[in-house]
């Protein structure tokens, strides 16, 4: 069955140090990857997507993921952390429907 | 930007009776969708939508559900007799059909439901 596990519930860095979000996946065939983050009384906002070519993908505000196909996974990163990205960070698998399946999501606390 | 809204924000029901949660995609969007995510749980799939029929619900989207898009731009979840698990936030999204799932659904800010 199709499955997203985000083993880290919640996650605290201080500004400016470095990010990394696990994100690991169960899918049959090719996976379609997202991951979405999501602030205080705010939709899902999409951070970045893979869907071919490039493990390595960048995308909106800094954040970049790589596809790793051999461990699963598909872990965001970002160099340095703002205070403003303190938010919650779902990652999330598609496929050959148009149906989303979600982690249980990552809440990212940033320390001045 | 455009973007989907969702009214309202927070609804309060009793058990057992019918709410409806509306949601404007975006315009140009052909493809809808409702999400829910109970407290401390995955947001999960509930059901999308295209040319005016439901193209695939979750096993969650039962008999108590409905959606229907009565016009030109709202979609609307109905629950015909509310329970207390029925309790979580609802998220609208939608996207353009373009390319399937490789097209961004853009997400709502979703409807906080609580079933007393």
């Amino acid at each position: 069955a199709q499955s997203v596990t985000q083993p880290d519930i919640h996650i605290t860095v201080s500004e400016g140090a470095s990010l990394e979000l696990r994100c690991n996946y169960s899918y049959g065939a090719t996976p379609y990857l997202f991951w979405y983050v999501q602030s205080p009384g705010q939709g899902l906002q999409l951070l970045l997507k893979y869907f071919s070519g490039d493990t390595l993908v960048q995308g909106i505000k800094g954040f970049e993921a790589e596809f790793k196909r051999s461990q699963s996974s598909f872990n965001l990163r970002k160099p340095s952390v703002h205070w403003s990205d303190a938010a919650e960070y779902f990652c999330a698998v598609g496929g050959a429907t148009n149906k989303l399946i979600f982690g249980t999501g990552t809440l990212l606390a940033v320390q001045p | 930007e455009p973007e989907v809204t969702q009214t309202p924000s927070h609804q309060v029901t009793q058990m057992g009776q019918e709410v409806i949660l509306r949601c404007v995609p975006i315009s140009n969007h052909l493809y809808f969708y409702w999400y829910r995510q109970i407290l401390g749980q995955k947001v999960e799939f509930l059901v999308s939508f295209y040319n005016n029929e439901i193209s695939e619900k979750s096993e969650i989207f039962d008999d108590q559900f409905s959606v229907e898009r009565p016009d030109g731009s709202n979609f609307t979840l109905k629950i015909r007799s509310t329970k207390l698990e029925d309790s979580a936030m609802y998220f609208c999204a939608s996207s353009d059909i373009t390319s399937g799932i490789k097209e961004t659904q853009y997400f709502g800010p979703g409807t906080r439901l609580l079933v007393l």
